[in-house]
């Protein structure tokens, strides 16, 4: 079965900083791999997902990813945070040829300070 | 993108009623939808996989006599937390899988979620 970490439970930055939201997944095979963000009292809306080709995919509002195998990671980057960006991010993957039904990570909340 | 909406955004009740949340699917065909629970500051916990026309399945650990899914229509699914108690107190979120954009890799859409509070 297919598991996600995300190791950070809280990040501070300040607004036009970088941003790099870590996370680990272990799977078996080539995994499908996504980043959802949830803004207070909502559901979750998909930032960017990967399937195969590129490693590094591009997302909504400015945000990347990049899919690293030999690290098993998939790595969430911002090169300049806007308050709005304050949210919590969730890193899930999805079995291929499986039951599809995603995992998530536990989230990292983004605080962003003026 | 897909769309999967959610109602109601927000239910209070008193103890020992009955609520039901609605999911649906307003621009395409969902055979299966998922119901999570959410509590504060934590991830997603899944609950059920709603089918279309068949029986939910439901996780382990969740009572299915409490927790009723209903999934009438390839674009409606219902959760009715039954003898609702204050524990029973979560944000509850569905999502749907869109045969169309990404079905079969675990990309999912979500609604806007429906926070339930019982007194």
């Amino acid at each position: 079965a297919q598991s996600v970490t995300q190791p950070d439970i809280h990040i501070t930055v300040s607004e036009g900083a970088s941003l790099e939201l870590r996370c680990n997944y272990s799977y078996g095979a080539t995994p499908y791999l996504f980043w959802y963000v949830q803004s207070p009292g909502q559901g979750l809306q998909l930032l960017l997902k990967y399937f195969s080709g590129d490693t590094l995919v591009q997302g909504i509002k400015g945000f990347e990813a990049e899919f690293k195998r030999s690290q098993s990671s998939f790595n969430l980057r911002k090169p300049s945070v806007h308050w709005s960006d304050a949210a919590e991010y969730f890193c899930a993957v999805g079995a291929t040829g499986g039951s599809y039904i995603p995992t998530f990570g536990r989230g990292t909340s983004l605080i962003v300070h003026p | 993108g897909a769309v999967v909406s959610q109602h109601p955004s927000r239910v209070i009740c008193k103890s020992g009623t009955s609520v039901k949340i609605e999911c649906r699917s307003l621009d395409f065909q969902a055979t299966t939808m998922f119901w999570y629970r959410q509590f504060p500051k934590q991830s997603l916990m899944l609950m059920a996989t709603s089918n279309e026309g068949s029986k939910a399945t439901y996780e382990q650990g969740v009572e299915k006599d409490k927790f009723l899914i209903n999934h009438a229509s390839l674009t409606l699914s219902t959760l009715t937390v039954t003898s609702a108690h204050p524990e029973d107190s979560s944000f509850y979120i569905c999502s749907a899988r869109d045969p169309r954009r990404g079905g079969d890799t675990g990309e999912l859409f979500f609604g806007e979620g429906s926070r339930l509070t019982v007194l």
